[in-house]
């Protein structure tokens, strides 16, 4: 089984859809939980950064962190076409040499 | 305008040869990492760096070898050692070794003929 579990889709919706991102994990020890936005042929960029649990909001996007499951998400409200990219899920339990990535979603925001 | 440049951004080489991935930061950071991206995996870490002289290996380090003798520059060489090098290399940086944002290049492309 591994570390951290993201479905690849991909995933395709219409302008202006709720999108919800999701990965599972089983290390309980991870407490540092990190979504990352990648463009076609580029590097990662962070969206958002969330430590232990509970939700965080900016702008159109929001993290929520559910230890209990060992579950995190992130939703996209309003989506726009310049959305449509890959979202790797990550999380780390102590400092960055640790942190273990999902596989990515590939998501699709069609005008 | 401050970041990381990764080159070449497309590489090709043949079997048994071995290669240099540029990766150059002017951020002012201390730690710097190598990822490598295959389709339907995660990021895996291949090397990181603390600080000039200092390097640890990550997960996946067997055929790869790196050096830190600037703080601004992290080579990877992709040895022939590496028996499946056809992959998408990223280079990270970031503040210090506690978790916080990685900023990543954009990527080099080494492809196997």
């Amino acid at each position: 089984q591994k570390e951290v579990e993201q479905d690849p889709g991909p995933l395709s919706v219409p302008e202006g859809a709720i999108v919800s991102l999701n990965c599972t994990y089983s290390n309980s020890a991870f407490q540092y939980f990190m979504w990352y936005r990648q463009y076609s042929r580029k590097g990662p960029e962070l969206l958002m950064y969330t430590y232990s649990s509970g939700n965080k909001e900016d702008g159109r996007f929001t993290a929520q962190v559910d230890k209990s499951s060992k579950y995190i998400s992130l939703f996209i409200r309003d989506s726009q076409p310049s959305d449509s990219a890959t979202y790797l899920c990550a999380m780390s339990p102590y400092n960055n040499n640790d942190m273990r990535f999902g596989a990515g979603t590939r998501l699709t925001v069609k005008p | 305008d401050g970041g990381i440049t990764q080159s070449p951004k497309y590489l090709f080489r043949k079997e048994g040869q071995n290669v240099t991935l540029s990766c150059e930061q002017n951020l002012n950071h201390d730690a710097m990492y190598w990822y490598r991206q295959d389709p339907g995996q995660g990021l895996r870490l291949i090397y990181y760096s603390q600080i000039v002289n200092d390097f640890q290996k990550g997960d996946i380090a067997e055929g790869y070898s790196v050096s830190r003798e600037k703080k601004e520059s992290f080579p990877l060489t992709v040895t022939s050692a590496q028996k499946n090098p056809t992959a998408f290399y990223l280079c990270a940086s970031s503040a210090g070794g506690d978790t916080g944002e990685l900023f990543f290049g954009e990527g080099s492309r080494l492809t196997v003929l």
